[in-house]
């Protein structure tokens, strides 16, 4: 592993069911944020969580929820998909120390929700 | 508040000109300033960051900060055609931990 990956790249989901977005890092980063991107939005925080352990609530955070039980692994779950859930995730991650700290991005998964 | 914008586009240019893309910002307290370029379908990747006032300069990249104006930009200099993508500007605001707010983006276009 090189970075970030995230499972599944894509996937269509019917309504009401659960779906758990994985995110996993090999850098060490402390902290790991989930993304939604719409179009003409931009990228908003859902989640995000400065240290395995703890977590805390973006710009968007409801119908979704996260665990960071170490530091590599941050999975997002929706626990019943809706419409408006649809969407294109980003899982990012970065370090917490000093002013600069820029954020990488994993590839992303395309969310349909029908 | 916590609100970044941008023009969205599409802003064309011919190869080889100047592109000159702008973002401001409502947090007076915000500490650095990102530029991400994202190609279509593509995630976000950081081409310059900058958190003290005036010009940094990165080869063809300059990014201006004006934190009396509140805002960021970043000049592109000869234009490419591999340079037509989405430019997204993100702050890192007081009081938001180690978050970004992401204004939503300009689409370049170089045109050949």
């Amino acid at each position: 592993i090189a970075g970030i990956t995230q499972a599944p790249t894509s996937q269509i989901l019917a309504a009401g069911r659960r779906m758990t977005l994985r995110c996993t890092q090999d850098m060490r980063h402390n902290a790991m944020y989930w993304y939604r991107q719409d179009l003409g939005l931009g990228l908003r925080l859902i989640h995000y969580s400065n240290t395995a352990g703890t977590t805390g609530k973006g710009e968007v955070p409801d119908g979704y929820s996260v665990s960071r039980a170490n530091t590599d692994d941050f999975p997002l779950t929706l626990a019943s998909a809706v419409p408006s859930q649809t969407s294109v995730y980003f899982c990012a991650s970065s370090v917490t120390s000093g002013t600069y700290n820029e954020q990488f991005f994993g590839p992303g998964t395309r969310l349909t929700v029908l | 508040q916590k609100e970044v914008e941008q023009n969205s586009g599409p802003l064309s240019v011919p190869e080889g000109a100047i592109a000159s893309l702008n973002c401001t910002y409502s947090d007076r307290g915000s500490q650095s300033f990102f530029w991400y370029r994202q190609y279509s379908g593509k995630s976000p990747e950081l081409i310059m960051f900058i958190y003290s006032n005036g010009d940094k300069e990165d080869g063809r990249f300059t990014a201006q900060l004006n934190k009396a104006s509140q805002y960021v930009s970043l000049l592109i200099r000869d234009s490419q055609p591999s340079d037509s993508a989405t430019y997204l500007c993100a702050v890192k605001v007081r009081n938001y931990g180690q978050n970004f707010v992401f204004g939503p983006g300009t689409r370049l276009s170089v045109l050949p």
